[in-house]
Order: C-alpha cells, then structure tokens, then sequence
C-alpha cells in the first residue's frame, strides 16, 4: 500500500530535549516535505527535498533541522524544542513535476512544556 | 510573493445545502491548483486542477479553474454531516515545484 509513514504520532517533551520525527514513504518520491499547522495559520512550509542531500528552506525554518541521505526517508530534528513548536506536524511526498498531488502522513502532535 | 487566499474561513450549513468554497492565487508560473479535505487527521486529496474552465467532478463533489481570473471554486450539493471539514486549497510554487502553497482553509460544519 503507497504511504506516507511518520512516527511518533503523539509527542510530549520538555523544553530543550532534543527529538526527531521520522518520515517514510515508499512511493519513490523525488519531493518531500514538513510542514506545521497551528490554528488560524492553515498549513506551512519548514523544510522540503527535491531529492537526496538537497533540502531547502520553506517558510518557517526557525528551530528545525533536516536530512534527506536517502530517498525514502526525511527526519525532521528539533535540536533544542521550544515551547512555540508545540503543534501538528505532516510530512509529505509527492512525486517530480507541477502537476501531481501530495500525499500526507497522519500526522504528529508534538506538544514543548 | 506567491500566496493562496481562501473563502470563507468557516461556514456552517444545514445538511442537504448547497456550498460553493472560493480560493483565489497569486503564485508566478502556475501549473496546477490542489484541492484537499482535512477532518481530524491528514488532509486527502481531492482535485487537481490544471486546465480552466474544465470541472472535475466526483460524485457530490465538483471544482473549476479559472486561470484568467486566478481562482479556482469548490462546489458540494446536497451536504451530508459527512462533509464536515477543513477543505484546503494548495498551489505548487515556482521558485521549487516541492514547494506547495497552502491557503489557510475554509472550515464547513454540516447542521444534521
């Protein structure tokens, strides 16, 4: 079955402790990215892969690193977690071109204390 | 700078309604305008759009594009309580066609 796969699907931690989101796909998909939704603010942009080792900035970089060594996998990495990162995270995919969907994990709610 | 502007925020209507959903783009380049629906989990795909003035259609559900006046409309007939959601409208950027740009939603509530 074609899937996205993020793990943990729930998250509580405390300020400053470092934690990584794992994403997976199996459709050999060129693009990837993280994204960030808070109430009110819809849908943003962390980070996003056109391929391996090229990753590039969305729109709100601030607090998060990631990777991309291999095709099928892209970790988000909060190196030290802040309270403001407390949110629901998707990782997706979609596959190189203009003109083709995204598919979505199930998502990770990620809450800082 | 490219943005998705969508409308209403929220609106609630009593089943058997009719709803149409507006986004407008500004986005350089267009290629394509994606249509999602989001309950309480990961948004699902429903329409993509690349073509004005063609409707895609699946079942209750239909979508038009147009590319002149830079909006797209999403119509549901005959709403069921089923048709709760975030529906979100999503454009692919120019500078990185990994890029999408989302609108912040509209949120429909179906009253039984």
């Amino acid at each position: 079955e074609a899937q996205v796969t993020q793990n943990p699907r729930y998250l509580i931690t405390v300020t400053g402790k470092k934690l990584t989101v794992t994403c997976s796909q199996n459709m050999n998909h060129e693009y990837m990215s993280w994204y960030r939704q808070d109430p009110g603010l819809g849908l943003r942009q962390i980070y996003y892969s056109m391929n391996v080792e090229v990753t590039d900035k969305g729109d709100v970089p601030e607090g998060y690193k990631v990777s991309r060594k291999e095709k099928r996998n892209f970790p988000l990495i909060l190196e030290s977690p802040s309270p403001n990162q407390t949110s629901l995270y998707f990782c997706a995919s979609r596959q190189q071109g203009g003109n083709t969907e995204a598919f979505f994990g199930q998502g990770t709610r990620l809450t800082v204390v | 700078e490219d943005k998705v502007v969508q409308s209403p925020l929220s609106l609630v209507v009593h089943e058997g309604d009719t709803v149409t959903l507006n986004c407008s783009y500004e986005v350089t380049n267009f290629r394509s305008l994606l249509w999602y629906k989001q309950e309480k989990k990961a948004p699902t795909f429903l329409f993509m759009l690349t073509s004005s003035g063609i409707e895609k259609k699946s079942g209750r559900l239909s979508s038009i594009l147009d590319k002149k006046e830079l909006f797209s409309i999403l119509n549901i007939t005959a709403t069921q309580t089923g048709d709760s959601a975030v529906y979100l409208c999503a454009v692919p950027g120019y500078s990185s066609a990994s890029k999408i740009i989302f609108g912040s939603g509209t949120r429909l509530s179906i009253r039984p």
